[in-house]
């Protein structure tokens, strides 16, 4: 009965290749996010979404697109991938009025190669 | 200068201390200030969520909000082992979203026996 699911929890690949994370919630939230973590464990918001607006942050590459096929899920295509791209990275969700309250899924590791 | 500033540490002490995490920030239009816990290879979990300035307790755990001096802490009372994670402060202007929500960098606590 986890929250907040993510697959899948390691992604090891070449530079260059595109992939996907998916992210699953199941705690009927409106708004969902996308997290970096770098290795020096900075968290950065990548995006926010609710089923009616799309918030990018503007220090995001294009290259990075959430996909959003239902409410209870975020997914996060990343196209042309780089060194730089390697990092964990976190789906949350979270009620659309707290905002604050944000429930974490437990990472996806990615390293590039 | 970063938006906000956190000491990395590591920090320890022994089980029962009181422990003092603390953040900087440099935008004084930030509002919303929360504290999430976050065990190693797992995602944040908010541990506390304060708006504008003040204490708020809960349990073992206080936040405290200085506007005037741009300063907010965490206080552990009675530190157990459990406690051992990295404590990352995050805050924003407004309801936090993917424009405006910012962290710090984290403070890795280990709380020994």
């Amino acid at each position: 009965d986890t929250a907040v699911s993510q697959t899948p929890k390691y992604l090891v690949t070449q530079m260059g290749n595109d992939k996907s994370i998916k992210c699953e919630q199941n705690l009927g939230h409106d708004t969902m996010y996308w997290y970096k973590q770098d290795s020096k464990k900075f968290l950065k918001i990548m995006f926010s979404y609710n089923n009616k607006e799309l918030i990018i942050n503007e220090t995001v590459p294009n290259r990075f697109s959430p996909k959003s096929p239902d409410k209870a899920h975020l997914n996060l295509h990343i196209n042309s991938l780089e060194l730089g791209d390697s990092a964990v990275y976190f789906c949350a969700s979270s009620p659309i009025y707290e905002q604050e309250t944000q429930y974490f899924g437990p990472g996806t590791r990615l390293l590039v190669l | 200068q970063k938006e906000v500033e956190q000491d990395p540490g590591p920090l320890s002490v022994p089980e029962g201390a009181i422990v003092s995490l603390n953040c900087t920030y440099s935008n004084s239009a930030f509002q919303y200030f929360m504290w999430y816990r976050q065990y190693s290879r797992k995602g944040p979990e908010l541990l506390m969520y304060t708006y504008s300035s003040g204490n708020k307790e809960d349990g073992r755990f206080t936040a405290q909000v200085d506007k005037s001096s741009k300063y907010i802490s965490l206080f552990i009372r009675d530190s157990q082992p459990s406690d051992s994670a990295t404590y990352l402060c995050a805050m924003s202007v407004t309801r936090p979203g993917a424009n405006n929500l910012f962290f710090g960098t984290g403070t890795r606590l280990t709380v020994i026996p």
